[in-house]
């Protein structure tokens, strides 16, 4: 079946660096989407991607669908403390209304 | 307010007894999930439902059910619960019946089989 797999699983950083998280799948995706959860939270959406290549930009975040599809970055510009949570990315794959969630990279800041 | 509700929000139980976490949405949406969340596994799909009466398995359905007999709840039964389901659980929406929309997560359920 579909797998998705997220690097890092954590990452420490101190407050002001720049954050990266890569989500890997085993088959193409139709379309992928992000989500964040505090600690002690639910996941919250954050944003979609849908076309080849496509590069998405929130504030500080920027979200990248790699040209084949079958991979995504979340890159955060000068972390805040604020950041601090769980990153995961969600795929969709074929016509299935499935949805595969990455593994998650947790995210501390340290101040 | 626009919400996912589950209920309870946290349960310590034992092995063999039936249980049911209820999930209602009260933003008329279609699609609803289950998800449960372990360590380094992420959140992964139990089952999934696209409409009233409209079911379908996601990647680990075993040891559960699940019905929709109405649009605003889908509730998640473990006939005879053992410790390997002892998890955080997460009921989620989305808008339409296709998944291409944000899901909503409710607050989430923490289940200990004992």
């Amino acid at each position: 079946g579909q797998q998705v797999m997220q690097i890092p699983q954590y990452q420490h950083v101190q407050e002001g660096e720049d954050f990266t998280t890569y989500c890997n799948s085993s088959t193409t995706l139709s379309n992928i989407q992000w989500y964040k959860q505090r600690p002690g939270g639910h996941p919250v959406f954050l944003i979609q991607l849908v076309k080849s290549g496509e590069v998405k930009k929130q504030k500080r975040l920027t979200f990248q669908f790699g040209e084949a599809k079958k991979n995504s970055s979340l890159h955060i510009t000068a972390t805040q403390t604020t950041d601090v949570g769980t990153y995961f990315c969600a795929g969709r794959s074929g016509g299935y209304q499935k949805v595969t969630f990455g593994t998650g990279t947790k995210l501390q800041v340290i101040p | 307010e626009a919400q996912v509700t589950q209920n309870p929000r946290y349960l310590i139980t034992v092995t063999g007894k039936k249980l049911t976490v209820t999930c209602s949405q009260n933003m008329n949406h279609e699609y609803m999930s289950w998800y449960r969340q372990d360590p380094g596994l992420g959140l992964r799909q139990i089952y999934y439902s696209m409409n009233v009466e409209v079911t379908d398995k996601g990647d680990v359905p075993e040891g559960y059910k699940v019905s929709r007999k109405e649009k605003r709840n889908f509730p998640l039964i473990l006939e005879s619960p053992s410790p390997n389901q002892t998890s955080l659980y997460f009921c989620a929406s989305s808008l339409e019946g296709g998944w291409d929309q944000p899901q909503h997560f409710g607050d989430g359920t923490r289940l200990s089989i004992l």
